[in-house]
């Protein structure tokens, strides 16, 4: 059983440009959620998929915007990159959304912006 | 907005001392997750508990959720230099289905 993949591992850009960080889900899992970690802090829901809808969504500007796909993988996509957008964005995987579906968490996309 | 506050922040502490990582809110959870971070990688599922007075033991790590499931705590015991990490406990609210709310994490070094 393949886990949860990200791609890139890591990522420079510079302010105002845009970006795209996709993730793969674990095999079966139809809920992806994305979370971004700041250096030194616990991550932060930015949102998250559900059947390829939107199914909830965390205090995070509207140039952050996401996908999923009906192979229930998923794209973050962040436009006008800001220099605290620098971070590690994390994609996790559940077999539902309900309160108890475990989310397993991928590798992470190090995203540096100068 | 819930928010999870962990303590201590930062722990070092020598092979073989005994250890409480602590994680409050004021906010009721329907379960709580406590994952292990190495750096450059994700979250680690540890455990998840979600009954209130829940105890969960996983070798020498001992987890518990409190009875009105607003707060937990995890205590190893006898830590060795492999428990060192990035420990961060998360919750799920009841009416948010399974999106987490993260703690801030607790940074542990043992030294041998």
């Amino acid at each position: 059983e393949t886990g949860v993949t990200q791609s890139p591992t890591h990522l420079i850009k510079t302010r105002g440009q845009q970006v795209t960080l996709r993730c793969s889900s674990q095999s079966g899992h139809n809920t992806v959620s994305w979370y971004q970690q700041a250096l030194g802090q616990g991550p932060q829901f930015i949102f998250q998929y559900y059947r390829e809808e939107e199914n909830g969504r965390g205090n995070f500007p509207p140039r952050f915007s996401g996908l999923q796909f009906p192979n229930y993988s998923s794209e973050l996509n962040v436009n006008a990159l800001e220099l605290d957008d620098s971070a590690l964005y994390l994609c996790a995987s559940s077999l539902g959304r309900g309160p108890v579906d475990t989310q397993y968490f991928g590798p992470g996309t190090r995203l540096t912006v100068l | 907005t819930q928010l999870l506050e962990q303590s201590p922040q930062f722990l070092s502490i020598q092979e073989g001392e005994n250890l409480t990582v602590y994680c409050n809110s004021s906010s009721v959870f329907s379960s709580l997750q406590w994952y292990r971070q190495e750096p450059g990688e994700g979250p680690v599922l540890l455990v998840t508990v979600v009954t209130g007075g829940e105890v969960k033991k996983l070798k020498r790590l001992t987890f518990q959720f409190g009875d009105a499931r607003k707060d937990s705590s995890l205590h190893i015991t006898a830590a060795q230099p492999g428990d060192t990490g990035l420990y961060l406990c998360a919750g799920a609210s009841h009416n948010a289905g399974n999106m987490l709310t993260f703690g801030g994490g607790t940074r542990l070094m043992v030294k041998p």
